[in-house]
């Protein structure tokens, strides 16, 4: 019973290709996000979603585009890869209008562009 | 601009020692302050958090001190075990920015038995 699962785990793709990660949620919560780590390990926000809305959109190039279906899935999808954008990315969840704002994270999906 | 300085980088501490790692933030807005724990392949999982208007917060080994005039926060490991070698990760967040969280850079901490 995960609470957040990403697909895939891995991914490994060469550049200039196209690619889509998929997040789902089953806690019930209402806001849903994308976290980039780096090679470094440093943890940062590129996305948010409340109910379907797109509420947080950080400074990320616009081959990067989320879509939200309904308030438990957020996908991620990257056009004409870089070599940079090789990364782990994370998905999380919770509660936005509540005082228990605690963030669920998925498993990441290790993303390796070649 | 890094809103959350977490130091040290890494920490090697002998089982049954106390692990300290300390966070510095920038933004007096900051609502809410969570520590992750983070193991290799697997997401950050939240350890233990604290708001700002409570000095400290203690659950089971694990105990945040808050001090919101010098805005810092830390993390105490109480009897350091093995199985607590992780990488634990401060944070910052604040709902009128839909909590999203502010990183700090990560901290290596390894147990020696």
């Amino acid at each position: 019973d995960t609470a957040v699962s990403q697909t895939p785990k891995y991914l490994v793709t060469q550049m200039g290709n196209d690619k889509s990660i998929k997040c789902e949620q089953n806690l019930g919560h209402d806001t849903m996000y994308w976290y980039k780590q780096d090679s470094k390990k440093f943890l940062k926000i590129m996305f948010s979603y409340n109910n379907k809305e797109l509420i947080i959109n950080e400074t990320v190039p616009n081959r990067f585009s989320p879509k939200s279906p309904d308030k438990a899935h957020l996908n991620l999808h990257i056009n004409s890869l870089e070599l940079g954008d090789s990364a782990v990315y994370f998905c999380a969840s919770s509660f936005q209008g509540s005082s228990r704002t605690e963030a669920f994270f998925g498993q990441g999906t290790r993303l390796t562009v070649v | 601009q890094q809103q959350v300085k977490q130091s040290p980088q890494s920490l090697i501490v002998q089982k049954g020692g106390i692990s300290i790692i300390n966070c510095a933030y920038e933004n007096t807005a900051f609502d809410y302050f969570p520590w992750y724990q983070q193991f290799p392949g697997k997401g950050p999982a939240l350890l233990i958090a604290i708001r700002p208007d409570v000095s400290e917060k203690k659950e089971g080994r694990f105990t945040i001190s808050f001090n919101k005039s010098a805005k810092q926060f830390s993390l105490h490991i109480m009897d350091s075990q093995p199985g607590d070698s992780a990488t634990y990760f401060c944070a910052a967040s604040r709902k009128a920015a839909g909590n999203k969280l502010t990183f700090g850079g990560g901290t290596r901490v390894l147990v020696k038995p």
